[in-house]
């Protein structure tokens, strides 16, 4: 079956640090360019990170750059997120997203989240 | 590029049709606007991209249209599951989402 299942969120407090993983089935990860994406409660969907298939390409919204560290290990079919000072802004469900071969950040295939809760 | 959406909700029965804008502020790339469905505890699912192209497995009764920056989903005979939250986004050089639109049973 072609899936993602994300892992490692839960609670955190303010300042401390958290790493996400991303298991993929089903689909050659090895050729995918792949994202994290979030959504904080009842809110809209922010795009927060992306690495291209060999890892050459990376790129990370404003609003977590120098904070998080996006990787990939392609032989273990697994994308990661480091996140470092995490802040209450950073609560959010982080899904992991395939793109399509053709277009960097066009969504075909989502996790189902993981939730990341922010708070001492 | 930021994108509206409007309404913010929408109200209707089975049956009926659904009929939802995304209006950016500049114009879009080559028509890189996306449309994604929204289930409560489900991840997004990508229904039409390059602003009317079904992705696969996406019935004939979702379909996008519209250019530059004035884009709209249309959902023909609502079905029960079609009750959603309705995201659109443009995927050119940066990745940004609308706020959503929720479709709601009447």
């Amino acid at each position: 079956e072609v899936q993602l299942v994300e892992s490692g969120g839960g609670l955190v407090q303010p300042g401390r640090s958290l790493r996400l993983s991303c298991a993929a089935s089903g689909f050659s990860f090895e050729n995918y360019a792949m994202h994290w994406v979030r959504q904080a409660p009842g809110k809209g969907l922010e795009w927060v990170s992306g690495i291209s298939f060999s890892s050459v390409d990376i790129a990370y919204a404003d609003s977590v750059k120098g904070r998080f560290t996006i990787s990939r290990d392609n032989a273990k079919k697994s994308l990661y997120l480091e996140m470092n000072s995490l802040g209450h802004e950073d609560t959010a469900v982080y899904f992991c997203a395939r793109v399509t071969l053709e277009y960097w950040r066009l969504f075909d295939l989502w996790g189902q989240g993981t939730l990341v809760t922010v708070s001492s | 590029i930021v994108l509206t959406q409007s309404p913010a909700t929408l109200s209707l029965s089975p049956g009926g049709t659904a009929s939802l804008s995304c209006r950016a502020s500049q114009s879009v790339p080559s028509n890189y606007l996306a449309w994604y469905q929204q289930k409560p505890g489900q991840a997004p699912r990508l229904l039409i991209y390059g602003a009317s192209n079904r992705a696969a497995g996406i019935p004939d009764r979702f379909s996008g249209s519209g250019s530059g920056t004035d884009f709209t989903l249309t959902i023909s005979r609502l079905e029960p599951e079609d009750f959603a939250v309705y995201f659109c986004q443009q995927y050119g050089r940066s990745s940004f989402f609308g706020p959503g639109t929720k479709v709601d049973i009447k």
